[in-house]
């Protein structure tokens, strides 16, 4: 079965704790994204990578850190620098960066902070 | 400066054709246009995109205006499992890494 996994569902963060969200996908596709989503609103971009070993931070992407060591994986940590890390967080990939293309999502992780 | 516009919510009642526009006035030539959809917290669906022509697939058609400046999702016949929030994006050419969305409409379908 080929897709996009997320884990875990659902992360619990200490204040002044970084913690790291898992993105893996068995799809060959050569760009991967991270979005976080707040009740009620819409998806923004976070970092995004086009292929291994580079990636480019997207709007919203003080607070985190991302790493593109393998097509993949691309894991994404929430570092205490962050201030609301509490969100939704959706993972994406895209099979080439070219036009017609349609991006994949996984399920989700839901990250809380304590 | 927003790529689309959405509005921000629309009902339709069940059995009925859900038309969801999208404004996208600012479009390049070489962008599509996607739609999406996301129902409470699960990770959006791809629905349907297009260049200029009119597509249709099993979940959904797509009316994209000859300026190519807005289009139309259309859910020929919605039911209850169609409530979720659409999001309409556009990407292609010189935009196509950075993959932005807006705030989407929430659709509900009502008995």
């Amino acid at each position: 079965d080929g897709g996009i996994t997320q884990s875990p569902k659902y992360l619990f963060r200490k204040e002044g704790q970084n913690v790291t969200l898992s993105c893996e996908q068995n799809l060959n596709h050569d760009a991967m994204y991270w979005y976080r989503q707040d009740p009620g609103q819409g998806l923004r971009l976070i970092y995004y990578s086009q292929i291994v070993n580079d990636f480019q931070k997207g709007d919203i992407a003080e607070g985190y850190s991302v790493s593109r060591e393998k097509k993949e994986s691309f894991p994404l940590t929430v570092t205490s620098a962050q201030k609301n890390p509490t969100a939704f967080y959706l993972c994406a990939s895209l099979p080439t960066a070219g036009v017609g293309e349609t991006q994949y999502f996984g399920p989700g992780t839901r990250l809380l902070v304590l | 400066d927003a790529k689309t516009t959405q509005p921000p919510s629309m009902d339709c009642a069940e059995g009925r054709a859900a038309n969801l526009p999208c404004n996208h006035s600012t479009i390049s030539g070489n962008e599509y246009v996607y739609w999406y959809r996301q129902i409470h917290s699960q990770g959006p669906q791809y629905i349907i995109h297009g260049l200029k022509n009119n597509e249709t697939n099993e979940m959904a058609s797509l009316i994209i205006t000859e300026d190519r400046k807005s289009s139309t999702l259309i859910l020929p016949h919605a039911t209850l499992r169609d409530t979720a929030v659409y999001y309409c994006n556009r990407a292609g050419g010189t935009s196509y890494g950075k993959l932005t969305f807006g705030q989407g409409t929430i659709l509900t379908v009502h008995p």
